[in-house]
């Protein structure tokens, strides 16, 4: 049971432009939701969470939206840069976020100059 | 630096041999995470510590599987007669519990080949 869905793989920008990374999750549970950046070889870097009392979070160029009713999140990029290509995790987790983390199966980003 | 290690970053090993991997958090969080991460899957949650108390254990890990915390600090994962599907890439995680939304911080990694 996939309960943090990730459904495109893959996902090619333009340089410059928005990139957008969705997430749908099914546990009611989930409060608190976090976007980590994967490079390969390396552990997961945390980049933005949002807790389920907001509705969005920003931090410089990324930005993630909650939408409750229908258990989805988003992250924007904007502007994008060649080095965000990396594969991006959205995770789950419950109890105000103290516990184990549930991931998806991540979406590579390619940027393209 | 002051992250999250793991040792070994890499290990070979042949099927039925026993691993032993290492995870230094970061030092002043007190709760620690182990995860495992297989190609083209998102990282899976196998084990978490409080300090030195083991408080959630995964359905995916098997009885060939022992994590430890013993003071509280660094913690050891090992796997026991290991078979090829144990082949992964075994992550640490680290967090403060300082009380809600607490982000959990990963280390590089230990990638596992059983031969």
């Amino acid at each position: 049971d996939q309960q943090v869905k990730q459904n495109s793989p893959s996902l090619s920008v333009q340089e410059g432009r928005i990139s957008i990374l969705n997430c749908d999750y099914t546990n009611s549970m989930f409060d608190y939701f976090l976007w980590y950046k994967k490079y390969p070889a390396e552990g997961p870097t945390f980049l933005i969470s949002i807790s389920s009392i907001k509705d969005k979070n920003e931090d410089g160029r990324f930005t993630v939206f909650l939408n409750k009713s229908a258990k989805h999140l988003s992250l924007h990029i904007v502007p994008s840069q060649p080095g965000d290509s990396a594969v991006y995790f959205c995770a789950a987790s419950a109890n105000f976020g103290n516990e184990k983390l549930t991931f998806g199966t991540g979406t590579r980003l390619t940027i393209i100059p | 630096d002051t992250g999250v290690s793991q040792d070994p970053r890499h290990k070979i090993t042949k099927r039925g041999q026993n691993v032993t991997f290492r995870c230094d958090p970061i030092s002043e969080h007190n709760r620690l995470y182990w995860y495992r991460q297989t190609l083209g899957q998102g990282p899976e949650f196998l084990t978490y510590f409080q300090n030195e108390a083991q408080l959630e254990k995964s359905r995916l890990l098997s009885d060939r599987f022992s994590a430890e915390r013993p003071k509280g600090s660094f913690s050891t994962l090992e796997i026991q007669r290991t078979e090829q599907g144990d082949s992964a890439m075994y992550l640490c995680a680290s967090s403060l519990d300082s009380g809600a939304y607490n982000e959990q911080f990963f280390g590089p990694g230990t990638r596992l080949t059983v031969l």
